[in-house]
């Protein structure tokens, strides 16, 4: 079954102290990216990437990094949450070289930094 | 891409159509129209997509005028599994990006 994977689902961790999501996807697409999801201002995309070793800041990038070392995996890292991280992370994966491609989203990862 | 705009909600007897306007009067010619639903806080889902012709497959239907500033998803026979956010997304069919750009969507509500 088509799949993107997110990892854990729920979390609550306190400021500062680093974190992992985990986002794998099982279709082999080429573009992965990050949204984060808050009341009132919608999906906004934090990072993406177009391949392997190639990633690149979406409109929300601050306080967050990503790495791209395998095509299925798409970490997102935060280095030092804060309290403004808090909100619901979304990982999506779509056929980047496909000009007509739907894009699969994971089952969201609800983060609380308290 | 171009601004959509849509209902932020609306009802709809279980059975029967729900009929979800987009207008997006500003779209260009290599710009299409996608769709997508969230359902309560899950991961957005694809619904269908179009250029200028009208699309169907097997979840809803996808209405374009002719002069494309406007589009109505059609999902024909409701269920209260329906009960989702719809998201008009209008971008351009690029490798380069992918990215989607989702507004406020409309809250439409299957009612038993």
């Amino acid at each position: 079954e088509a799949q993107v994977t997110q990892n854990p689902r729920y979390l609550i961790t306190v400021t500062g102290k680093k974190l992992t999501v985990t986002c794998s996807q099982n279709m082999n697409h080429e573009y992965m990216s990050w949204y984060r999801q808050d009341p009132g201002l919608g999906l906004r995309q934090i990072y993406y990437s177009m391949n392997v070793e190639v990633t690149d800041k979406g409109d929300v990038p601050e306080g967050y990094k990503v790495s791209r070392k395998e095509k299925r995996n798409f970490p997102l890292i935060l280095e030092s949450p804060s309290p403004n991280q808090t909100s619901l992370y979304f990982c999506a994966s779509s056929p980047g070289t496909v000009v007509h491609s739907e894009a699969f989203f994971g089952q969201g990862t609800r983060l609380t930094v308290v | 891409d171009a601004k959509t705009t849509q209902p932020t909600s609306m009802d709809c007897a279980e059975g029967r159509a729900a009929n979800l306007p987009c207008n997006h009067s500003t779209i260009s010619g290599n710009e299409y129209v996608y769709w997508y639903r969230q359902i309560h806080s899950q991961g957005p889902q694809y619904i269908i997509h179009g250029l200028k012709n009208n699309e169907t497959n097997e979840m809803a239907s996808l209405i374009i005028t002719e002069d494309r500033k406007s589009s109505t998803l059609i999902l024909p026979h409701a269920t209260l599994r329906d009960t989702a956010v719809y998201y008009c997304i209008v971008r351009v069919a690029s490798g380069a990006t992918n990215k989607l750009i989702f507004g406020t969507g409309t809250l439409l509500a299957v009612q038993p």
